[in-house]
């Protein structure tokens, strides 16, 4: 079976902290995404990557940052974590061309203190 | 204007209803049309693609109207596991992301 890993299900951090949430998946896809989700806003892309090394804005960017180093890894970097960065976070990979619909892994509940 | 717009809900329906979502999309541009199945603290999953000539997955179905830049979804014969929040979702090419509305909400009642 096909998956996107997120390495921690819950985490709870405290303000200023740097933070990381990994993501990897298996399928070899060249595009991967980090969301995240909020009650009444929906899902928001923070970040995206079609291929490795390569980084694109999404449309809430700011205090954050991400790494693609290899194919199947894309991990979400809070430089300094606030209050109002708790929220779901959200990885997903597609094939070439988005049009194919994502795989999501199963989420990050992050809480800052 | 929102890029993707749907009825928040949500909607209450007894076991064995009709339902229909409605989603209206800004970009008369946009190429690609999902609908995805999110349960309560999950993730999101693909459900459906929709095509211009309308596609049928079992007990739902899935239409799009290019002209009015609406994408609808009906699901017959609802089951308790329907419960879930729909989400619409518009791409506007194969190397954009994709968009997502912010879902409806579906309870099916027993």
């Amino acid at each position: 079976d096909v998956k996107v890993t997120q390495s921690s299900r819950y985490l709870v951090k405290r303000t200023g902290e740097k933070v990381f949430l990994e993501c990897v998946q298996d399928m070899d896809h060249e595009n991967m995404f980090w969301y995240r989700q909020d009650p009444g806003l929906g899902l928001r892309l923070i970040y995206f990557s079609y291929d490795v090394k390569m980084k694109e804005k999404g449309d809430i960017p700011e205090g954050y940052s991400v790494s693609r180093e290899k194919k199947e890894r894309f991990s979400l970097i809070l430089e300094s974590a606030s209050t109002n960065q708790t929220s779901m976070y959200l990885c997903a990979s597609s094939g070439q061309g988005f049009h194919y619909g994502y795989t999501f892994g199963s989420g990050t509940r992050l809480t800052v203190v | 204007r929102k890029e993707v717009e749907q009825d928040p809900g949500p909607f209450n329906v007894p076991e064995g209803a009709t339902v229909a979502f409605n989603c209206t999309y800004s970009n008369s541009a946009s190429q690609s049309f999902f609908w995805y199945r999110q349960d309560c603290r999950k993730e999101p999953k693909l459900l459906m693609s929709v095509y211009s000539s309308g596609n049928e997955d079992g007990r739902f179905t899935a239409q799009l109207n290019r002209a009015s830049q609406y994408i609808s979804l009906l699901i017959r014969d609802s089951k308790l596991s329907d419960s879930a929040t729909y989400l619409c979702v518009v791409t506007l090419s194969g190397n954009t992301p994709l968009v997502f509305g912010k879902g409806t909400r579906l309870s099916v009642i027993a």
